[in-house]
């Protein structure tokens, strides 16, 4: 079936420092992969996704790379603000061979802390 | 963007009490509502997925009859929580979809149930 590894967390950074979450997957088929980022006692909002192999994804200032050939999605963001702390999951979007449903699966959360 | 209200944001209530959360789509058409719950410091783990205008499909080991769905509308479903009881306590998250299967979710700021 299909499965997203997150790095675990808490990822702690002081500002301005360079940010990696690693992820990787597995899937049947072709899937389209996301980034949500939920702040504390909310909901999780799209960060930023990719479609199809090396498809790069940005917004904010964050950014991953669809990579079919290590089967990862790893976000970075070049320098990170106290308002990046949040919980980040990657998620893939895949048809379940079982259901023929598209679904999200979701890797379980790296927690960012960023200190000034 | 795609904006999904969730209402309660937060729920305190005796057990055997029954919850109603709603979710709605408020600028698009929510053709796919997803009922997710998460559990402190996990991954989403999805519940059920609705359909307007047809019967929810739940996920293995998720109750019918406890966590009762209603897709009614192109933009509000409902998640019942019947006769609940202290191990029900959780953040439940909805999510929506337009009619495209290819597009992402847009999330909910969650509920916080508390059962005492």
């Amino acid at each position: 079936g299909n499965s997203v590894t997150q790095m675990e967390g808490p990822v702690t950074l002081s500002e301005e420092a360079f940010l990696t979450i690693n992820c990787t997957y597995t899937a049947t088929g072709y899937p389209s992969l996301f980034w949500y980022v939920q702040y504390p006692g909310e909901g999780l909002q799209l960060l930023l996704k990719a479609t199809k192999a090396d498809d790069k994804g940005s917004n904010k200032g964050f950014e991953a790379t669809y990579r079919k050939e290590t089967t990862s999605f790893h976000l970075e963001k070049g320098s990170v603000q106290v308002s990046d702390s949040a919980v980040y999951f990657c998620a893939l979007s895949d048809r379940n061979v079982d259901t023929g449903r598209r679904a999200l699966t979701f890797g379980s959360g790296t927690r960012l802390q960023v200190q000034p | 963007g795609a904006v999904v209200s969730q209402h309660p944001s937060r729920v305190i209530c005796k057990s055997g009490t029954s919850v109603k959360i709603e979710c709605r789509s408020l600028d698009f058409q929510a053709t796919t509502m997803f009922w997710y719950r998460q559990f402190p410091k996990q991954s989403l783990m999805l519940m059920a997925t609705s359909n307007e205008g047809s019967k929810a499909t739940y996920e293995q080991g998720v109750e019918k009859d406890k966590f009762l769905i209603n897709h009614a509308s192109l933009t509000l479903s409902t998640l019942t929580v019947t006769s609940a009881h202290p191990e029900d306590s959780s953040f439940y998250i909805c999510s929506a979809r337009d009619g495209i299967e290819d597009q992402p979710q847009h999330f909910g700021d969650g509920t916080r149930l508390s059962i005492l």
